[in-house]
């Protein structure tokens, strides 16, 4: 079965100072694994996206995302965060090989960004 | 390029009421999906359609009905609107790749059930 745990629901940063959202994942297979980001009142927006292609998966707006299959996680990264950063941020872990994918999502983390 | 779309974006119901949130794609996407979002529990999937003429149940269906009336549109039907129905729901597409495929969101549609 699969799933997703984001360990923090709740993330406190300064304006220009690093960001990390973390997720672990559970998964039969080998997983697809994404980071959504949702601003408030508004849809899903894709961040990023792992494929097992590359272990270090760069997305828009600076994020970036590690796997690391040996301690199951999928961590979101950003050097620097910008006041636009401000938003709820999904882990998700797609399964299904063919066709239609279910995606499992996290509980979410909110990102405050202080001036 | 609308993207996906969604109607309407707001909707106050009162219990037992039914109403029916319509879904539309523009680009060409074979599967189409809907979710409810619920505050602190993320997403989850009702149902989805993984082709035209095609329908199965996700996580939650209980209460909801779907149809894929062609290949752009897939709406979701509540036939007698519970306080528990009460979530902002979203619909989503892709082209039907498998577990690689990037899901593409709506802006989602607010419901509340008196």
């Amino acid at each position: 079965a699969q799933s997703v745990t984001q360990l923090d629901s709740h993330v406190s940063v300064s304006e220009g100072t690093p960001v990390l959202l973390r997720c672990n994942y559970s998964s039969s297979y080998s997983p697809s694994l994404f980071w959504y980001v949702q601003h408030p009142n508004k849809g899903l927006q894709l961040l990023l996206k792992y494929t097992s292609a590359a272990t270090l998966v760069k997305g828009i707006n600076g994020f970036e995302a590690e796997f690391k299959k040996s301690e199951t996680s999928f961590h979101l990264t950003k050097p620097s965060a910008h006041m636009s950063d401000a938003a709820e941020y999904f882990c998700v872990v797609s399964e299904t090989q063919t066709g239609a994918n279910n995606l499992f999502f996290g509980t979410g983390t909110r990102l405050t960004v202080i001036p | 390029n609308a993207g996906v779309t969604q109607t309407p974006k707001f909707q106050v119901l009162k219990t037992g009421q039914s109403m029916t949130l319509q879904c539309a794609q523009d680009m060409n996407h074979n599967s189409m999906y809907w979710y409810r979002q619920d505050p602190g529990m993320g997403l989850r999937l009702i149902y989805y359609s993984a082709s035209e003429g095609t329908t199965d149940k996700g996580e939650v269906p209980n209460g909801y009905n779907v149809s894929r009336l062609n290949k752009r549109e897939f709406s979701l039907r509540l036939e007698s609107a519970a306080p528990s129905q009460t979530s902002v729901y979203f619909c989503a597409s892709n082209r039907g790749l498998g577990q690689i495929d990037t899901q593409y969101f709506g802006p989602g549609t607010r419901l509340t059930v008196l």
